[in-house]
């Protein structure tokens, strides 16, 4: 198994440009993020999917979009990048399970190996 | 909403030290609770997990107890490596949503 793979690794856009991050997983989890992390900071949730055809807001949401049009892969598009949009984005999968009380537990998430953005 | 409080760093310590990693949270309903561990230049990879209160998860000589009476998930070792340098993320998972801590920086030196 490749676990959770991000193309590509790294790019370099201008103020204004779009451009796709691909995220994709082979281990058949419902759940996909994405992440950003700025210097010193933790990761901060962009968008999630709990299933395919199904998107949410994360924390931080604006200047990002999501697609999960199949279930190994979850997209994230920026429109029209920015100079604050310089970061590593990283996605993430997990799986959950139905709890004893009835409640679904979700499982560890298991990350890709990051995507070094730099918008100038 | 979810939050999770984590000691902040850096922290140095010498190799055979003992170490903690101080880490509360607050959420509803019934979180599972994770640390990960993020070596330079890569992703996080999970270090241990506990899904209910009062487990405790380990690994690689690294302990953590889900204790619910005080809202927290204390991470701790007795003899640090220098391989253990590293940053470490408490992490809050809830109804498929998860928050992360800001991150402590642990530098191990021989």
């Amino acid at each position: 198994n490749a676990g959770v793979t991000q193309t590509p690794k790294f790019r370099v856009l201008k103020t204004g440009q779009s451009m796709t991050l691909l995220c994709a997983q082979d281990m058949n989890h419902e759940y996909m993020y994405w992440y950003r992390q700025d210097p010193g900071m933790g990761l901060r949730l962009i968008h999630y999917s709990v299933g395919e055809g199904t998107t949410a807001k994360g924390e931080v949401p604006d200047g990002y979009n999501v697609s999960r049009l199949k279930k190994q892969n979850f997209l994230l598009g920026l429109e029209s990048a920015a100079p604050s949009q310089t970061s590593v984005y990283f996605c993430a999968s997990s799986y959950s399970f139905s709890g004893v009380s009835g409640g679904r537990v979700t499982y560890e998430q298991y990350f890709g190996p990051g995507t070094r953005l730099t918008v100038t | 909403g979810d939050s999770v409080t984590q000691m902040e760093g850096p922290v140095t310590l010498s190799e055979e030290a003992f170490l903690t990693i101080n880490c509360t949270y607050t959420a509803t309903g019934y979180p599972s609770l994770f640390w990960y561990v993020q070596y330079p230049g890569e992703g996080l990879q999970l270090l241990l997990k506990a899904t209910k209160a009062d487990d405790k998860g380990s690994n690689k000589g690294f302990e953590a107890t889900y204790r619910k009476e005080t809202t927290s998930f204390h991470l701790e070792k007795g003899s640090v490596q220098v391989s253990d340098s590293a940053v470490y993320f408490c992490v809050n998972t809830n109804a498929g949503k998860s928050t992360f801590g800001d991150g402590t920086t642990l530098t191990v030196k021989p």
